[in-house]
């Protein structure tokens, strides 16, 4: 199976900072990794997928980069609303994997 | 609207059965893979099954494998996860979710019903 592995697990930030999280494949993925947004007892939600490609009605100051085995997941200004818990996931193998998760928490 | 409702979860004893329902609603059911993602109590997510928009192909996770069998019927939008053999360690909120295509292949999970809460315990 293809690991998938965030970092840093959480991090502390505040209003308006930029936030970056990283996402490393153990093997190349080519660009099919997609980001995830779950806040408590929610649901995911799709924030990015192929990489870099915005979701219909995610805000534009989220964005994604990254190829073969290394991806980021950039928070231009960080807003109240987007404390949550971040999740990659890559579907470059039949079989699925997403990160461990990295909590973005109120500093 | 767009909608998925999972459904058939509670409490079971190691070693026994479930069958999760998950009713969709607001889109073509027939034209899309649909997927099953699991989350254990304060874990992280992990991918379970998809099934291809008409039925003919599946995936399972390794730990799942051989224990569960996805299905679904497009008369009724509906999409099953049935779950035999259940160990303590399966204990999770069960999302489905609705999957798209990216250059053909199976890639992405747009939209997510609220879970359904599967307990095993004895």
């Amino acid at each position: 199976d293809i690991q998938m592995t965030q970092s840093p697990s959480s991090l502390s930030a505040s209003v308006g900072d930029r936030v970056t999280i990283t996402c490393r494949a153990s093997q190349s993925i080519s660009t099919y990794l997609n980001w995830y947004q779950q806040k408590p007892g929610k649901a995911p939600k799709l924030l990015i997928y192929a990489a870099s490609s915005l979701q219909s009605g995610v805000p534009s100051r989220f964005s994604g980069s990254g190829s073969g085995t290394d991806f980021t997941l950039t928070i231009s200004s960080l807003q109240p609303e987007d404390f949550a818990t971040y999740y990659c996931q890559q579907s470059y193998s039949t079989l699925w994997t997403f990160g461990q998760g990295t909590k973005v928490e109120i500093k | 609207e767009v909608q998925l409702v999972e459904s058939g979860g509670g409490l079971v004893q190691p070693g026994g059965s479930l069958r999760l329902s998950c009713a969709a609603s607001g889109f073509t059911f027939s034209s899309y893979w649909m997927h099953w993602v699991r989350q254990a109590p304060g874990k992280g997510l992990v991918w379970v099954s998809r099934i291809k928009s008409d039925g003919s192909s599946t995936s399972y996770a390794d730990s799942v494998k051989g224990r569960s069998t996805i299905s679904r019927d497009n008369a009724k939008n509906t999409l099953y996860l049935q779950m035999n053999s259940l160990r303590a360690e399966d204990t999770a909120v069960y999302y489905c979710a609705r999957g798209l295509l990216w250059f053909g292949e199976p890639s992405y999970m747009d939209v997510w019903g609220k879970g359904t809460t599967v307990t095993v315990s004895s």
